[in-house]
């Protein structure tokens, strides 16, 4: 398995403005990815952090909503850039790639945003 | 890719077997079938992962009838702290999770 962890743990921000997340793994992984969980609700993907190229994204979301990063195999950010009140969610990261373990993704402790 | 139709909800009571079943009529050739399981302000956990037939980890068992058109997710004598959300997810090796609407589990005392 894997660690994961998220920084920020939990955000409140203003409309308007911006939040980076970052994503460590304990180990190197082969793909790495950012999920949306809105309150109550299933996760939905955002996009696929690829290593030293343009993040892939999902349709409905695009990049210069969502920038995201990966400069090497255990780091990843995302930015959610000028927010409204819509992206109160929880962002998650999740990895997989791990030797041995067959389309297995590990997740991170996720990052609660509140945007007033 | 194909979708996975669950209950929304199930209750249960502690020391209860419980069983939660998955649709997949469109399961595709190199699809295997996946569990997640998610607690409040955490990010889902795998539980277990199967093809065919019956898979049994210290945590569950899945079992898989041979048309593969659903799956059976069982948690044995289940306890309060078994109450999450479960997901069952079709994967295939291409690593883009769809997750559904999922099955909230609550157990009681």
């Amino acid at each position: 398995s894997a660690v994961i962890s998220q920084k920020p743990s939990r955000d409140i921000c203003q409309r308007g403005t911006s939040l980076t997340i970052q994503c460590q793994v304990d180990s190197q992984v082969t793909m790495m990815f950012w999920y949306r969980q809105q309150p109550g609700q299933s996760l939905t993907l955002i996009a696929t952090a690829n290593q030293g190229s343009e993040a892939t994204y999902e349709s409905g979301f695009v990049i210069d909503k969502f920038p995201i990063s990966r400069p090497n195999l255990t780091f990843s950010t995302l930015t959610v850039s000028n927010m409204s009140p819509e992206d109160s969610s929880i962002y998650l990261c999740s990895v997989t790639g791990l030797a041995g373990e067959y389309d297995t993704q590990y997740f991170g402790p996720g990052t609660r945003l509140t945007v007033l | 890719l194909a979708k996975t139709t669950q209950p929304i909800s199930m209750d249960s009571y502690e020391g209860q077997e419980v069983n939660i079943t998955c649709s997949h009529n469109n399961i595709a050739t190199n699809d295997y079938i996946t569990w997640y399981q998610q607690f409040p302000s955490q990010g889902p956990r795998f539980i277990i992962q199967g093809y065919k037939t019956k898979v049994t980890n210290e945590v569950a068992s899945l079992f898989i009838p041979a048309d593969r058109k659903s799956s059976t997710l069982s948690l044995p004598r289940v306890s309060l702290s078994d109450t999450a959300v479960y997901y069952c997810l079709l994967t295939s090796g291409t690593y883009k999770y769809i997750f559904g609407t999922g099955t909230r589990l609550k157990v009681l005392a």
